[in-house]
This record gives structure tokens, C-alpha cells and sequence, in this order.
């Protein structure tokens, strides 16, 4: 089983829902959370980063870290066609330097 | 801020070929980290450098190395190239805290 759990989707949503992600993970040492949206054959662009438990919002962002449960969310309001694309979880332990554990990504396509 | 360059952005290869590919940070950081995307595997971390010292390493066979200069500007080298080889390696930079930031890739593709 792998460390970070991710739905690989594709999620398909209309233009102005929210979008809903998550991720679980079994590491209960990770500390620092974070969101990256890739597009097709870019590289990972950091979208939120969360250090340990709570809510972070940004814009039309929205991330959240439950430790307790081994869970993180993002949400994404009024979403745009632009937001199509792949978004990756991905989390760090303390002492693990920058050493980054991903989710495998979920798939987003948002239709006008 | 300049963001994260690398270099080349595609690469074609053969079997048993080595390879070096190279990464320019942000200005000002110190951590360069290497990663792995494939579609079977998702991103994988290779090994991480800071201060032209290796201080993490990933699952990868010693094929896979890598070094860093005192600008920080990093290579990573994959030497006897495997079919499995073939990827998106990116490289990510950081100011410090896990906070990664990373370049558009290179596209390596062996045959």
C-alpha cells in the first residue's frame, strides 16, 4: 500500500461548481502538506502549503489538514476551464529535509 | 525571481547511453531536489542536495547520481540507460520548510 492515497479520477465538474480533492495518507510523521496543479507536459506548479493541522485559504482555494484522521482537502470555488488539470498532493516529514512524497494525482476536467 | 530552469527540455537516448541532465534554482536557494514522473509510478524523489552535499536519497539504483556546484546549480547523471528509464525528471528548488518549487522538466525518452 502506498503512502499517500489519491483518487486518479478523471473528475469531471461544470464551470462555477466547487471542485473537492483529497488525499489520505499512513505516515503520521509527515508535517508539511501541499497542492500542485500540473498541466499536461509542464512541470508541477505549488498551488497551497499547509504546515501541520488546520484550514489555509487563497483566492479561490481552500486547503485543509486533518492529522487526527490522516486527511487533507483542497477545494476549488467557482472553478474555471483553466483549472483542468492534474492536481497532486504531497507531504513532508520534519526531518526529511525536502524529500516529497506525492500522491499519484487527480484528474480534473471543468466544462464550460 | 527567475524561476527554476533545466536543461535540456527533451531528450532522446539509446539503450546503455549515459545522460546528464542540469538545473539552475531560484536565486538564493540552496536545496535542489530531484524527482522522477512516470505514468505508471507518479513522482518519485530521486535525492536532494544542499550545500553541494547529497543529505537525502530515494529508492533508486547508484545508476542514478547526481551533484552540486557551489552556485547550487545541480546535474543529475543516469548512467547504462534502461528502456524503464524513460520519464519526466524534474527538479524542484527550496528556500527551506519542504517548500518546493520545480522547473518545467526534462523529457527523456530512451529506445
Amino acid at each position: 500500500q502506498k503512502e499517500v492515497e489519491q483518487d486518479p479520477g478523471p473528475l469531471s465538474v461544470p464551470e462555477g461548481a466547487i471542485v473537492s480533492l483529497n488525499c489520505t495518507y499512513s505516515n503520521s510523521a509527515f508535517q508539511y502538506f501541499m497542492w500542485y496543479r500540473q498541466y499536461s507536459r509542464k512541470g508541477p506548479e505549488l498551488l497551497m502549503y499547509t504546515y501541520s493541522s488546520g484550514n489555509k485559504e487563497d483566492g479561490r482555494f481552500t486547503a485543509q489538514v486533518d492529522k487526527s484522521s490522516k486527511y487533507i482537502s483542497l477545494f476549488i470555488r467557482d472553478s474555471q476551464p483553466s483549472d483542468s488539470a492534474t492536481y497532486l498532493c504531497a507531504m513532508s516529514e520534519r526531518a526529511a529535509g525536502n524529500k516529497l512524497t506525492f500522491g499519484g494525482g487527480t484528474r480534473v476536467l471543468v466544462k464550460p | 525571481k527567475a524561476g527554476v530552469t533545466q536543461t535540456p527540455r527533451y531528450l532522446i537516448k539509446t539503450r546503455g547511453q549515459q545522460v546528464t541532465l542540469s538545473c539552475s534554482p531560484i536565486s538564493g536557494h540552496r536545496s535542489v531536489s530531484w524527482y522522477q514522473q512516470t505514468p505508471g509510478q507518479g513522482l518519485q524523489f530521486l535525492f536532494e542536495y544542499f550545500s553541494e552535499t547529497q543529505r537525502n536519497k530515494g529508492n533508486f539504483p547508484g545508476r542514478f547520481s547526481g551533484r552540486q556546484f557551489s552556485n547550487s546549480r545541480s546535474e543529475m547523471n543516469v548512467s547504462t540507460l534502461e528502456l524503464g528509464d524513460s520519464a519526466l525528471y524534474l527538479c524542484a528548488s527550496s528556500g527551506g520548510q519542504a517548500l518546493q518549487y520545480f522547473g518545467p522538466g526534462t523529457r527523456l525518452t530512451v529506445l
